[in-house]
């Protein structure tokens, strides 16, 4: 079964709202990633997270890596149209990226 | 570079039929995998090779076959499609194992596969 649990499924916001998605693993993991991808496209790679703790941003994405490195989320403060699409976390299990359900966000203007 | 190249982009097939989805890339990468992806399933691991001459199962490998006789080209086959393999297939790529640091994978833009 699904190695990363990610959560939520859907979210509908309203432009301007903020939005954030989890992802749990249910081993340590090395190093987490997360990939956008846009409607009718493909999933494209946005960062890697190693440390445990790890913060990073992207402008308005904020992306986070917990103390035990089994879970990690991803923030959008002020959302806008642009952001529309699935996010998907990632994990390595040996030679596998194991990527969670993903969150399908919708914004509306 | 054309990154990762799938072909072709659309499929219909017919149930028991047969047919190979190509996947080549040009930026020499060792590691190659195939995902599968449905609505509320993400994005599930078919088969993956990190190397040519090797190939491993993921998550999903019933009903599909995988060979790596060259760096550049993983093609994935189906020798008897069912229903149950209409689905969005991607191909990706990166320079070393997945998920290894400092590694992130490239997508081809997908072949979506109607099966009959």
């Amino acid at each position: 079964g699904q190695q990363v649990m990610q959560i939520p499924q859907y979210q509908h916001v309203q432009e301007g709202e903020d939005f954030t998605t989890y992802c749990n693993s249910s081993t340590t993991l090395s190093n987490i990633q997360w990939y956008k991808q846009r409607p009718g496209g493909h999933p494209v790679f946005l960062i890697q997270l190693v440390k445990s703790g790890e913060v990073k941003k992207q402008k308005r994405l904020t992306f986070q890596f917990g103390e035990a490195k089994k879970n990690s989320s991803l923030h959008i403060t002020a959302t806008q149209t642009t952001d529309v699409g699935t996010y998907f976390c990632a994990g390595p299990y040996g030679n596998k990226l194991v990527f969670g359900a993903g969150t399908i966000l919708r914004v509306k203007s | 570079n054309a990154g990762v190249t799938q072909t072709p982009k659309f499929q219909v097939l017919k149930t028991g039929q047969s047919m190979t989805l190509q996947c080549a890339q040009d930026m020499n990468h060792e590691y190659m995998s195939w995902y599968r992806q449905d609505p509320g399933m993400g994005l599930r691991l078919i088969h993956y090779s990190v190397g040519a001459g090797i190939t491993d199962q993921g998550e999903v490998p019933n009903g599909y076959n995988v060979s790596r006789s060259t760096t550049e080209d993983f093609p994935l086959r189906l020798l008897s499609a069912a229903p149950s393999q209409t689905s969005v297939y991607f191909c990706a790529s990166s320079l070393y194992g997945g998920g290894a640091s400092n590694s992130p994978l490239h997508f081809g833009n997908g072949t979506r596969l109607t099966v009959t």
